[in-house]
């Protein structure tokens, strides 16, 4: 069995802020992590993934994320937002399923900028 | 990685008809994977369609209202049975992570859906 936790369902943050969206997950298997974002109107687009190499992950768009095991998280973070950054985030658990993986989608977190 | 070509894009349909949805991917996969995203919300897993078999459904959805079809190893449709106002959703074909070649899920471009 597998989850994931999104735990701010919103997010505000002033333009050239920091940026921090908190996941946590759950699995029985050694996960596989995803952060997705999704712009109003737009189709699903991989930020990054953990996939049980390095811990710390840097995706798209400066963009990272660190898989702390012990803690089970995922948080997403970028140094300085940018207004082209507000959208829905998605943070994702996948689980094998006869040897192809399933995903498990957390409920979303939206990011809005303030300029 | 892999292109995942859906269509159509959106529609808007009567309540009681149904809507077939289709999903062609550029290269053969096992598994394919059906969402839906109901306005505002996450994406719910709808059912798994392995080809050369019946689709497996999560809870909550059934084989009479999403029947879905897996002729092949490149291709699956999505059906909205007898659909009513609830159903207006995004629904979205996904192929999945698996084993070393393809290490994320890419998801075709969605179909926007509007029952009146």
């Amino acid at each position: 069995a597998q989850s994931v936790t999104q735990l701010d369902s919103h997010v505000s943050v002033s333009e050239g802020t920091p940026v921090l969206l908190r996941c946590n997950y759950s699995s029985s298997y050694s996960p596989s992590l995803f952060w997705y974002v999704q712009h109003p109107n737009k189709g699903l687009q991989l930020l990054l993934k953990y996939t049980s190499a390095a811990t710390l992950v840097k995706g798209i768009n400066g963009f990272e994320a660190e898989f702390k095991k012990s803690e089970t998280s995922f948080h997403l973070t970028k140094p300085s937002a940018h207004m082209s950054d507000a959208a829905e985030y998605f943070c994702v658990v996948s689980g094998r399923l006869f040897g192809n993986e399933k995903l498990t989608f957390g409920t979303g977190t939206r990011l809005t900028i303030i300029p | 990685s892999a292109v995942i070509s859906q269509k159509p894009s959106r529609d808007i349909c009567q309540r009681g008809t149904s809507l077939t949805i289709q999903c062609q991917v550029d290269s053969q996969v096992t598994m394919m994977f059906w969402y839906r995203q109901q306005p505002g919300q996450s994406l719910t897993l709808i059912a798994t369609a392995n080809q050369g078999s019946e689709a497996t459904y999560e809870s909550g959805f059934v084989i009479d209202k999403f029947p879905i079809s897996r002729p092949n190893l490149t291709f699956s449709t999505l059906t909205v049975s007898n659909m009513s106002p609830e159903d207006s959703s995004i629904y979205l074909c996904s192929v999945g992570p698996g084993g070393t070649l393809r290490t994320e899920a890419f998801f075709g471009q969605g179909t926007r859906l509007t029952v009146v």
